[in-house]
């Protein structure tokens, strides 16, 4: 593994399923983080864990649930998709919370 | 509220200079990022201001004024793959990372 790896890089997900993205590091780093990017909106933060067992909502967290089980993995839940969850995903990691943040590749999420 | 303002589009030459302006009205400061984001793909750390002043790293320079609430980064001698969005984004008091909505930057032959 180099870096931050996020899997799947894209999916079609039909309308009320449950979806779970995935996000690896390997830099060792202490907080991980959960973006939607959408066009003209920037980056927003969904969820966000500063340190291993603890996890906090951002700007955007209502339908997604987060867990932080050890320092690599941090998923990211959608109990039930909706349209309005297609976006492109990113998963970010820092050493601490002001530190420059990292990001993985992406997964395209469309939901219909 | 917070808010982080950049132009959404701009277009400039190749080998020309262009400046990318970011104001910010955020709770509190604790630094200003610069990304840069190719199209399809991740954002990628460019530079970062606490201090008042300019930082300057090879072609792209990064210029920060707490007391007005702006920021600029300054290309140099652009190049045709310099075209991407660059993103702008604020540490603010609670140490969370408010983001603008990102400058698409086209540069043109």
């Amino acid at each position: 593994i180099a870096g931050i790896t996020q899997a799947p890089t894209s999916q079609i997900l039909a309308a009320g399923r449950r979806m779970t993205l995935r996000c690896t590091q390997d830099m060792r780093h202490n907080a991980m983080y959960w973006y939607r990017q959408d066009l003209g909106l920037g980056l927003r933060l969904i969820h966000y864990s500063n340190t291993a067992g603890t996890t906090g909502k951002g700007e955007v967290p209502d339908g997604y649930s987060v867990s932080r089980a050890n320092t690599d993995d941090f998923p990211l839940t959608l109990a039930s998709a909706v349209p309005s969850q297609t976006s492109v995903y990113f998963c970010a990691t820092s050493g601490g919370s002001a530190d420059t943040q990292y990001f993985g590749p992406g997964t395209r999420l469309t939901v219909l | 509220g917070q808010n982080i303002d950049q132009p959404t589009e701009m277009t400039a030459t190749e080998g020309a200079i262009v400046q990318i302006n970011c104001t910010y009205q955020t709770s509190g400061f604790n630094g200003l990022f610069w990304y840069q984001q190719h199209a399809g793909e991740a954002p990628t750390f460019l530079s970062y201001n606490v201090l008042d002043g300019l930082e300057e790293k090879g072609r792209f320079s990064s210029f920060l004024s707490r007391s007005k609430g702006y920021s600029y980064l300054l290309l140099k001698e652009l190049q045709m793959k310099d075209s991407a969005s660059y993103l702008c984004a604020v540490v603010d008091s609670n140490y969370q990372l408010i983001w603008g909505a990102g400058t698409k930057l086209i540069i043109k032959p």
